[in-house]
Protein backbone atom coordinates (compact mmCIF):
# COMPACT_ATOMS: atom_id res chain seq x y z
CA UNK A 1 0.00 0.00 0.00
CA UNK A 2 3.12 2.18 0.63
CA UNK A 3 4.44 4.11 3.41
CA UNK A 4 5.16 8.05 3.95
CA UNK A 5 7.52 9.26 6.49
CA UNK A 6 7.77 12.66 7.58
CA UNK A 7 10.78 14.71 9.36
CA UNK A 8 11.95 18.15 9.70
CA UNK A 9 9.59 19.80 11.64
CA UNK A 10 10.47 21.88 14.90
CA UNK A 11 10.54 25.21 16.58
CA UNK A 12 10.80 27.74 14.11
CA UNK A 13 10.83 31.82 14.69
CA UNK A 14 8.40 33.77 13.06
CA UNK A 15 10.36 35.12 9.46
CA UNK A 16 12.52 31.94 9.57
CA UNK A 17 12.54 28.85 7.14
CA UNK A 18 12.57 25.52 7.14
CA UNK A 19 12.49 22.19 4.63
CA UNK A 20 10.20 19.32 6.01
CA UNK A 21 10.63 16.10 4.03
CA UNK A 22 8.59 12.82 3.21
CA UNK A 23 10.11 9.60 2.91
CA UNK A 24 8.45 6.63 0.70
CA UNK A 25 8.74 3.61 0.56
CA UNK A 26 7.10 0.37 -0.88
CA UNK A 27 5.52 2.13 -3.74
CA UNK A 28 6.66 3.53 -7.13
CA UNK A 29 7.75 7.12 -5.89
CA UNK A 30 8.64 8.41 -9.29
CA UNK A 31 4.63 7.15 -10.69
CA UNK A 32 2.69 8.64 -8.23
CA UNK A 33 1.95 12.62 -7.76
CA UNK A 34 2.60 13.96 -3.92
CA UNK A 35 0.42 16.53 -1.62
CA UNK A 36 1.07 18.19 1.71
CA UNK A 37 -1.57 18.86 4.10
CA UNK A 38 -1.52 20.61 7.13
CA UNK A 39 -4.10 20.21 10.49
CA UNK A 40 -3.65 23.50 12.84
CA UNK A 41 -3.72 22.27 16.44
CA UNK A 42 -7.30 21.44 16.31
CA UNK A 43 -8.50 22.31 13.27
CA UNK A 44 -9.53 21.01 10.30
CA UNK A 45 -7.48 19.55 7.11
CA UNK A 46 -5.95 22.38 5.51
CA UNK A 47 -4.30 21.21 1.63
CA UNK A 48 -1.02 23.04 0.87
CA UNK A 49 0.43 21.99 -2.46
CA UNK A 50 0.40 19.16 -4.94
CA UNK A 51 3.08 18.07 -7.24
CA UNK A 52 2.95 15.74 -10.23
CA UNK A 53 4.96 12.42 -10.53
CA UNK A 54 7.83 14.51 -12.77
CA UNK A 55 7.87 17.38 -10.66
CA UNK A 56 6.76 19.32 -14.17
CA UNK A 57 3.49 20.93 -12.30
CA UNK A 58 3.24 22.26 -8.78
CA UNK A 59 -0.18 23.95 -7.67
CA UNK A 60 0.04 25.55 -4.16
CA UNK A 61 -3.09 27.08 -1.90
CA UNK A 62 -3.67 30.87 -1.81
CA UNK A 63 -2.17 30.79 1.95
CA UNK A 64 1.04 29.34 0.81
CA UNK A 65 1.81 30.89 -2.51
CA UNK A 66 4.93 32.33 -2.76
CA UNK A 67 6.42 31.65 0.51
CA UNK A 68 6.09 27.77 0.24
CA UNK A 69 8.09 25.22 -2.34
CA UNK A 70 6.97 21.93 -2.93
CA UNK A 71 9.48 19.75 -4.23
CA UNK A 72 10.77 16.22 -5.00
CA UNK A 73 13.85 13.76 -5.91
CA UNK A 74 12.73 10.78 -7.74
CA UNK A 75 16.06 9.22 -7.36
CA UNK A 76 15.60 8.92 -3.47
CA UNK A 77 11.92 8.27 -3.15
CA UNK A 78 11.65 11.59 -1.25
CA UNK A 79 9.41 14.61 -1.42
CA UNK A 80 10.28 18.72 0.16
CA UNK A 81 8.30 21.37 1.00
CA UNK A 82 10.56 24.55 1.43
CA UNK A 83 8.44 26.94 4.40
CA UNK A 84 9.57 30.54 4.23
CA UNK A 85 8.29 33.85 5.83
CA UNK A 86 6.86 31.41 8.27
CA UNK A 87 4.46 33.13 10.76
CA UNK A 88 1.88 31.73 13.47
CA UNK A 89 -0.44 31.09 11.18
CA UNK A 90 1.72 28.17 9.92
CA UNK A 91 1.79 26.49 13.23
CA UNK A 92 0.13 23.04 12.16
CA UNK A 93 1.16 19.02 11.69
CA UNK A 94 2.37 18.71 8.20
CA UNK A 95 1.14 15.49 6.48
CA UNK A 96 2.32 14.37 2.83
CA UNK A 97 0.21 11.84 1.16
CA UNK A 98 0.10 9.78 -1.78
CA UNK A 99 -1.72 10.71 -4.87
CA UNK A 100 -4.23 8.11 -6.47
CA UNK A 101 -2.85 8.74 -9.96
CA UNK A 102 0.13 9.46 -11.84
CA UNK A 103 -1.97 12.06 -13.85
CA UNK A 104 -3.88 15.17 -12.58
CA UNK A 105 -3.24 14.04 -8.65
CA UNK A 106 -5.41 17.24 -7.56
CA UNK A 107 -8.29 15.54 -8.85
CA UNK A 108 -8.33 12.20 -7.91
CA UNK A 109 -7.66 11.87 -4.03
CA UNK A 110 -4.41 11.07 -1.43
CA UNK A 111 -4.46 7.36 -0.92
CA UNK A 112 -1.52 7.05 1.48
CA UNK A 113 -0.92 9.61 4.26
CA UNK A 114 2.38 9.83 6.65
CA UNK A 115 1.95 10.24 10.72
CA UNK A 116 2.99 14.10 10.06
CA UNK A 117 5.49 16.46 11.19
CA UNK A 118 5.30 19.29 13.76
CA UNK A 119 5.96 22.82 12.92
CA UNK A 120 5.41 25.50 15.69
CA UNK A 121 6.10 28.85 14.79
CA UNK A 122 7.07 30.83 17.77
CA UNK A 123 9.44 33.57 19.06
CA UNK B 1 -14.81 28.72 6.92
CA UNK B 2 -14.07 26.00 4.26
CA UNK B 3 -15.74 26.38 0.58
CA UNK B 4 -17.09 22.74 1.29
CA UNK B 5 -19.61 23.07 4.17
CA UNK B 6 -19.93 19.95 6.45
CA UNK B 7 -22.12 20.14 10.27
CA UNK B 8 -19.68 20.27 13.12
CA UNK B 9 -21.23 17.00 14.19
CA UNK B 10 -23.47 14.31 14.06
CA UNK B 11 -24.43 11.34 16.30
CA UNK B 12 -25.99 8.44 16.76
CA UNK B 13 -26.15 5.07 18.76
CA UNK B 14 -24.98 1.86 17.51
CA UNK B 15 -26.33 0.15 15.02
CA UNK B 16 -27.91 3.15 13.40
CA UNK B 17 -27.56 5.07 10.13
CA UNK B 18 -26.33 8.44 9.64
CA UNK B 19 -25.14 10.47 6.77
CA UNK B 20 -22.77 13.60 6.87
CA UNK B 21 -23.60 16.15 4.03
CA UNK B 22 -20.83 18.06 2.62
CA UNK B 23 -21.99 21.35 0.53
CA UNK B 24 -20.33 23.00 -2.22
CA UNK B 25 -20.59 25.24 -5.36
CA UNK B 26 -20.90 25.22 -8.94
CA UNK B 27 -16.81 25.68 -9.10
CA UNK B 28 -16.18 22.37 -7.28
CA UNK B 29 -18.78 19.62 -6.77
CA UNK B 30 -21.31 21.45 -9.00
CA UNK B 31 -18.46 21.59 -11.59
CA UNK B 32 -18.32 17.38 -11.43
CA UNK B 33 -15.03 17.25 -9.66
CA UNK B 34 -14.91 14.09 -7.83
CA UNK B 35 -15.75 14.24 -4.31
CA UNK B 36 -13.65 11.84 -1.65
CA UNK B 37 -13.65 10.97 1.98
CA UNK B 38 -11.52 11.29 4.38
CA UNK B 39 -12.01 9.18 8.49
CA UNK B 40 -9.54 11.15 10.71
CA UNK B 41 -9.51 9.26 14.25
CA UNK B 42 -8.21 11.56 16.88
CA UNK B 43 -4.68 12.19 17.10
CA UNK B 44 -4.23 9.86 13.97
CA UNK B 45 -3.40 10.71 10.05
CA UNK B 46 -6.21 10.59 8.07
CA UNK B 47 -6.74 7.60 6.29
CA UNK B 48 -9.07 7.55 2.60
CA UNK B 49 -12.50 5.85 3.14
CA UNK B 50 -14.38 7.15 -0.48
CA UNK B 51 -13.22 7.85 -3.56
CA UNK B 52 -14.00 9.31 -6.62
CA UNK B 53 -18.01 10.31 -5.14
CA UNK B 54 -18.53 6.15 -4.53
CA UNK B 55 -15.68 4.00 -4.24
CA UNK B 56 -14.10 2.26 -1.54
CA UNK B 57 -10.44 0.95 -0.68
CA UNK B 58 -9.85 -2.26 -0.41
CA UNK B 59 -10.47 -2.57 3.80
CA UNK B 60 -13.17 -0.29 3.93
CA UNK B 61 -16.25 -2.11 4.79
CA UNK B 62 -19.58 -1.28 2.84
CA UNK B 63 -21.22 -0.28 5.87
CA UNK B 64 -19.73 2.95 4.06
CA UNK B 65 -21.10 4.16 1.16
CA UNK B 66 -21.46 7.86 -0.43
CA UNK B 67 -23.17 9.51 -3.08
CA UNK B 68 -22.83 12.92 -5.09
CA UNK B 69 -25.68 14.92 -6.83
CA UNK B 70 -25.53 18.80 -7.96
CA UNK B 71 -23.73 20.82 -5.81
CA UNK B 72 -23.46 18.19 -2.61
CA UNK B 73 -22.70 15.06 -1.45
CA UNK B 74 -23.06 12.83 1.52
CA UNK B 75 -21.76 10.29 3.63
CA UNK B 76 -23.38 7.25 4.98
CA UNK B 77 -22.79 5.01 7.67
CA UNK B 78 -24.97 2.01 8.37
CA UNK B 79 -24.81 -0.24 11.40
CA UNK B 80 -22.78 2.26 13.45
CA UNK B 81 -20.09 0.81 15.86
CA UNK B 82 -18.19 2.68 18.65
CA UNK B 83 -15.13 2.27 16.18
CA UNK B 84 -16.57 4.26 14.01
CA UNK B 85 -16.40 7.43 16.25
CA UNK B 86 -13.90 10.15 14.26
CA UNK B 87 -13.83 13.26 12.18
CA UNK B 88 -15.06 12.72 8.49
CA UNK B 89 -13.77 15.25 5.51
CA UNK B 90 -14.88 15.31 2.21
CA UNK B 91 -12.24 17.06 -0.45
CA UNK B 92 -13.13 17.86 -4.23
CA UNK B 93 -11.52 20.19 -6.36
CA UNK B 94 -12.06 24.01 -7.36
CA UNK B 95 -11.53 25.39 -10.56
CA UNK B 96 -11.78 29.02 -9.28
CA UNK B 97 -9.32 28.54 -6.55
CA UNK B 98 -7.11 25.95 -8.69
CA UNK B 99 -6.78 23.96 -6.22
CA UNK B 100 -7.80 21.23 -3.18
CA UNK B 101 -10.55 22.02 -0.85
CA UNK B 102 -11.03 20.01 2.45
CA UNK B 103 -14.87 20.68 3.77
CA UNK B 104 -14.69 21.70 7.81
CA UNK B 105 -15.32 18.14 8.97
CA UNK B 106 -17.77 16.66 11.12
CA UNK B 107 -17.47 14.69 13.81
CA UNK B 108 -19.34 11.44 14.57
CA UNK B 109 -20.33 10.63 17.92
CA UNK B 110 -21.43 7.01 18.74
CA UNK B 111 -23.81 7.29 21.64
Amino acid sequence: QGQLVESGGGVVQPGKSLRLSCAASRFNFLNFGMHWVRQAPGKGLDWVAVISFDGSEKYYSDSVKGRFTISRDNSNNTLYLHLTSLTSEDSAVYFCAKGRTIYAPQYYGMDVWGQGTRVTVSS
Amino acid sequence: QSVLTQPPSVSGAPGQRVTISCTGTNSNIGAAYDVHWYQQISGRAPKLLIFTNNNRPSGVPDRFSASKSGTSASLTVVGLRAEDEATYYCQSYDSGLSGVLFGGGTQLVVL
